[in-house]
């Protein structure tokens, strides 16, 4: 149980348009979800958390209109890279808590990430 | 925000015990500690997590020291497949956010 999944698992796209990343919790419900970015022999950088039918809480240094996070359901949030450009080239990963039995509900369960290539 | 601090790299011999340590002088009262780790170009993977007592899972066990102010992640037995980046994370009660420190990238020699 408690698995997250992300789709797609990888996209490249060209500098000016728009990239929607979507993050899905599969069996579990998850009233909040996270969004992390990691560049190459790097750590996960902590971006934004997502809270089911409100607005996402950034952290400081990340744009808001640049990085759109939509939670809309208990399994579902999305992240939309506005106006890629090459600098925005990272592995995005998302994160949920579960709120559900059977699983840990007080830690979080991380999807594969999404490579994303800006050229 | 990372608030723990972890060799960059350690090596273990296959079938040997491996202790990852990691200093979280700062913790406060209410943070637990997480353990997770990261193979290349995947999502990290839940190890163990605590607050005050010893843990043990079938992955891993892990030793809190009585002020809290470290822990030592314990392999019981590395394999090939435990190589990977282990990170150490301080959780607060509240918020629920992880600020992910540089980690310990653990190899694994056969």
């Amino acid at each position: 149980g408690a698995v997250v999944s992300q789709h797609p698992s990888r996209v490249i796209c060209k500098s000016g348009t728009s990239v929607k990343i979507e993050c899905r919790s599969l069996d579990f419900q998850a009233t909040t979800m996270f969004w992390y970015r990691q560049f190459p022999k790097q750590s996960l950088m902590l971006m934004a958390t997502s809270n089911e039918g409100s607005k996402a809480t950034y952290e400081q240094g990340v744009e808001k209109d640049k990085f759109l996070i939509n939670h809309a359901s208990l399994t579902l949030s999305t992240l939309t890279v506005t106006s890629a450009h090459p600098e925005d080239s990272s592995f995005y990963i998302c994160s949920a808590r579960s709120l559900s039995a059977g699983t840990i509900t007080d830690t979080q369960y991380f999807g594969p990430g999404t490579r994303l290539t800006v050229l | 925000d990372a608030k723990t601090t972890q060799p960059n790299s350690m090596e273990s011999n296959e079938e040997e015990p491996v202790h990852l340590p990691c200093n979280h002088s700062t913790i406060s009262g209410t943070d637990y500690i997480h353990w997770y780790r990261q193979l290349p170009s995947q999502g990290p993977e839940y190890v163990i997590h605590g607050l005050t007592s010893n843990v043990n899972n079938r992955m891993a066990s892990l030793a809190i020291a009585e002020d809290r102010k470290s822990s030592t992640l314990i392999l019981h037995r590395a394999t090939l497949r435990d190589a990977a980046v282990y990170y150490c994370i301080l959780r607060p009660n509240t918020g629920n956010q992880f600020y992910f420190g540089t980690g310990t990238s653990l190899t694994v020699i056969p």
